[in-house]
């Protein structure tokens, strides 16, 4: 079992609507990451919030936007998306980072796979 | 740009078998270095990290080096087991001084297969 929960598993949702995805840690991490993972490629980083302030955002598209409501919570809200958005989304936390890089291990959820009709 | 490569993308081997598996970068400007596995349908496990100033990390039956002068890693699998199978990842951060690019990278991956 993983230390770090995502919710939902699988979201199938229109380009017209709104979902949000959710991603929680109890470990007491202070850095929390999304990745965006397309089939048989390697993650990408979307985005580093670090002591629930954003620390890096990879020039994501506005459509995708994080929220880190506390230091156990993230969360990232999808609007309008379109079909080549369909990935696995991964959430990962760590103790700490510098500047929003990580230098302690991190730590993955299982991700939510994200279909878009 | 920082470009992230991983030799070979699958490797098949017997149990028992000694292994290594390769991570090479184009920018040695790195804060550290990461190698991870992956499960099918799941999330990322870290493994081993180093930081640009160590050469090497050692957890239980791998063992990782770092080159940064000559843009290498490599990950030694000791006494291989079915269970290690999985792809094995390897991802640097970038250091602070570079401001354009992606701060994170990541090789493609080696897929790997111990048979029994």
């Amino acid at each position: 079992d993983t230390e770090v929960t995502q919710t939902p598993k699988h979201l199938v949702m229109g380009m017209t609507n709104k979902k949000s995805l959710k991603c929680e840690q109890h470990m007491g991490h202070r850095a929390m990451y999304w990745y965006k993972q397309k089939a048989k490629k390697p993650p990408e980083l979307m985005f580093v919030y670090s002591y629930e302030k954003l620390s890096i955002n990879e020039s994501v598209p506005s459509r995708f936007s994080p929220e880190c409501p506390n230091s156990s919570l993230l969360n990232l809200h999808l609007h309008a998306l379109q079909p080549e958005d369909s990935a696995l989304y991964l959430c990962a936390s760590s103790q700490e980072s510098i500047r929003g890089q990580s230098n302690q291990p991190q730590h993955f959820g299982d991700g939510t796979r994200l279909s878009i009709l | 740009k920082q470009e992230v490569t991983q030799i070979p993308a699958a490797l098949s081997v017997p149990e028992g078998e000694n292994l290594v598996l390769n991570c090479s970068f184009t920018d040695s400007a790195i804060y550290n270095l990461q190698w991870f596995r992956q499960d099918p349908g799941k999330g990322l496990t870290s493994l081993l990290l180093i930081q640009s100033s160590q050469r090497e990390q050692t957890s239980g039956r791998l063992n990782a080096s770092l080159d940064k002068s000559s843009g290498r890693s490599t990950l030694y699998i000791a006494a291989s087991q079915p269970g290690d199978s999985a792809t094995y990842l390897c991802a640097v951060w970038r250091g602070f001084r570079e401001t354009s690019g992606s701060r994170l990278t990541f090789g493609e991956g080696t897929q790997l297969t111990v048979n029994p």
